[in-house]
């Protein structure tokens, strides 16, 4: 059975870049077809896409709304995806989710992680 | 952007009712070439993910109750849930991956009368 589990600080200050990091077990992260992806949640209100990058980390894709300070890596070797956004506000406090798509970009999230709290705050 | 508006904010019913979920997007996200709609549904309960439900509109996801069901195309979407039961108690959300950037619904929160 596929799990994907985000790790990373769960406290980020003003300006800093949030960092973090989703390691998948229990299948191939380079599978082809795959793209894995960030959403995120602040509390108490609904998802957003942050992006998803391809299974060989050749392609990404970005919400335009954070385009300017994300980027979404993937390191094969260890089995895992990251996640960088820089220049945090507030604002950016949520659960953040990793999830998969199984037939590329323009396909539905049907694994999803348990999701990380990232609080930003000095 | 596709803007996915669903309704209603939240809906309380009755053990055993059918409740009514709508999504609407401000664009079709039917294509033409394969004719299938590209829109999913989520349930989430507190403090969990997400968990898939719905995806093309209208199939279900392995392992979902058949009380669950998505119907709809182009820009019209619904999910159903035929019997409510206690573990339904959720917040229900619709998306759309028809294009980038991905953007989901607002949500719908089912409660227990």
């Amino acid at each position: 059975q596929l799990q994907l589990q985000e790790s990373g600080p769960g406290l980020v200050k003003p300006s800093e870049t949030l960092s973090l990091t989703c390691t998948v077990s229990g299948g191939s992260i380079s599978k082809s077809n795959y793209y894995w992806g960030w959403i995120r949640q602040p509390p108490g209100k609904g998802l957003e896409w942050i992006g998803s990058i391809s299974y060989s980390g050749s392609t990404a894709y970005y919400n335009p709304s954070l385009k300017s300070r994300v980027t979404i890596s993937v390191d094969t070797s260890k089995n895992q995806f990251s996640l960088k956004l820089s220049s945090v506000t507030a604002a950016d406090t949520a659960v953040f989710y990793c999830a998969r798509q199984s037939e590329g970009l323009y396909t539905i999230f049907d694994y999803w992680g348990q999701g990380t709290l990232v609080s930003v705050s000095s | 952007d596709i803007v996915m508006t669903q309704s209603p904010e939240s809906l309380t019913v009755s053990l055993g009712e059918r409740a009514t979920i709508n999504c609407k997007s401000s664009q079709s996200v039917l294509y033409s070439s394969n004719n299938k709609n590209y829109l999913g549904w989520y349930q989430q309960k507190p403090g969990q993910p997400p968990k898939l439900l719905i995806y093309w509109a209208s199939t279900r996801e392995s392992g979902v109750p058949d009380r669950f069901s998505g119907s709809g195309s182009g820009t019209d979407f619904t999910l159903t849930i035929s019997s409510v039961q206690a573990e339904d108690v959720a917040v229900y959300y619709c998306q759309h991956y028809y294009s980038s950037p991905l953007t989901f619904g607002g949500g719908t929160k089912v409660e227990i009368k």
